[in-house]
């Protein structure tokens, strides 16, 4: 069955750390992949996509995901994070259709 | 612009009872999603609208959910006789096609409802 799998469930860093949040996702073909972002008390917001052509993709606030075909993964990644960067985050993909596969997300929690 | 919006943002109810809950998607979007998130779950797909109909319906947990959509824009999820397994958020999301995926497809979710079945 078509998974995603977020490795860290939480995630706790003080400000100007680095970030890694681990995605990956189960099936053998052609993914779209995408991370969303849940602020507290808001609602899910795209942060970055990923559909073809270079697979290091940058998004909004700095965030960038790197696309690795041959492990299946799409990792967020943040040189520096601030304490506005504490929220919820979800990795999903889809397989070319309208169903989109979600992970169970990581929080994250960024100390001042 | 408008995003996607949905009301009410919170919902009490007894068991029991049943309960309708809205989602007004972007304007000129023909595709309309709703999710359930449940407490440390990922988002769960329930069902989808292109236009009016509704081509997959495989997420519906049981056939106490039913979900319509009138004029291609507003939808509604009614949840009969609610179970305190209900007990979620609510999410609707729509794209301004569904195509195969791609640009068009990117889903823009709204704030949720948040349901709490006692």
């Amino acid at each position: 069955a078509q998974s995603v799998s977020q490795h860290n469930h939480h995630v706790i860093l003080s400000e100007a750390a680095s970030l890694e949040l681990g995605c990956n996702y189960s099936y053998g073909g052609t993914v779209n992949l995408f991370w969303y972002v849940q602020y507290p008390g808001q609602h899910l917001q795209l942060l970055l996509k990923y559909f073809s052509g270079d697979p290091l993709v940058k998004g909004i606030k700095g965030f960038e995901a790197e696309f690795i075909k041959s492990k299946f993964s799409f990792n967020l990644r943040k040189p520096s994070v601030q304490w506005s960067d504490t929220a919820e985050y979800f990795c999903a993909f889809t397989s070319g259709t309208y169903k989109y596969i979600f992970g169970t997300g990581t929080r994250l929690k960024v100390l001042a | 612009g408008a995003g996607v919006s949905q009301s009410p943002s919170n919902k009490v109810t007894e068991k029991g009872k049943d309960v309708e809950l809205r989602c007004d998607p972007i304007s000129g979007h023909t595709a309309l999603y709703w999710y359930r998130q449940s407490l440390g779950q990922g988002l769960e797909f329930l069902i989808y609208f292109q236009g009016n109909s509704a081509p997959d319906k495989s997420g519906l947990p049981s056939d106490r959910f039913s979900a319509e959509r009138t004029g291609g824009s507003v939808s509604t999820l009614t949840i009969q006789r609610t179970q305190q397994e209900d007990s979620a958020v609510y999410l609707c999301a729509s794209s301004l096609a569904t195509a195969s995926g791609g640009v068009q497809g990117t889903q823009y979710f709204g704030p949720g409802t948040r349901l709490l079945v006692l």
